[in-house]
């Protein structure tokens, strides 16, 4: 099965700076890389994802880079907002034909007014 | 649309008792996934469905745990006998496999055992 890790696992920034996590995976026939986020108390949403044929993509203030060399993706997050504190779930795709994500441990983001 | 409904959205029960989760998917979605979240052990993947079969069971921690999905707008997850350590928020999701792999999760059923 697929191994999937995430660092940093607690990440505290300004507000208006920017955030970075990475999430390094095992599987090499990994195709699907999603990115969820989960306020306290709610449910996981979606907030970017990517395919392996497209190395980055961007939504506002918002970003996922692949690296499939290296087995490894990012989360950026320019100029951050106190609602951006939330835990970040990394979930990549073993292949299309099966849709078993594989959440990572998590990151607890928390941004300092 | 109302999004994937899940009841109850609290559970407390005493170790020993049956407890039934149940989820209603998007119309329209054709995979279902139950996962169970602790902070020990995070967000687990329990057993998904594509149309109504089951698909994947293999995070079913055991035989206490069994999920059916009778049809395309409905599933469940029993346990049966409850135990503490089964405390967790259950999530239920779906997703519609052949336009995305978004999961859209309800939100959730928070089980107590004591």
């Amino acid at each position: 099965g697929e191994n999937v890790e995430q660092h940093p696992s607690t990440l505290s920034v300004q507000e208006g700076d920017s955030a970075v996590i990475k999430c390094t995976y095992s599987d090499s026939a990994s195709n699907y890389f999603p990115w969820y986020k989960q306020e306290l108390g709610k449910r996981p949403q979606l907030i970017i994802d990517i395919r392996s044929n497209v190395g980055e993509k961007k939504d506002q203030r918002i970003a996922v880079t692949l690296n499939k060399t290296a087995k490894h993706f990012s989360l950026h997050i320019t100029e951050t907002q106190p609602e951006d504190s939330a835990v970040y779930f990394c979930a990549p795709l073993p292949n299309f034909g099966n849709e078993k994500l594989t959440f990572g441990t998590g990151t607890r983001l928390t941004i300092i007014p | 649309d109302a999004g994937v409904i899940q009841s109850p959205r609290h559970e407390v029960t005493e170790m020993g008792q049956e407890v039934t989760l149940r989820c209603k998917p998007i119309s329209g979605h054709n995979s279902l996934f139950w996962y169970r979240q602790t902070m020990m052990r995070g967000l687990e993947l329990l057993i998904y469905f594509n149309n109504n079969v089951p698909i994947d069971d293999s995070g079913m921690p055991e035989d206490r745990f069994s999920a059916k999905m009778p049809n395309a707008s409905f599933s469940t997850l029993k346990i049966q006998p409850s135990e503490p350590r089964d405390s967790a928020v259950y999530f239920c999701a779906s997703s519609f496999d052949t336009a995305s792999y978004e999961q859209y999760f309800g939100p959730g059923t928070r089980l107590t055992v004591t």
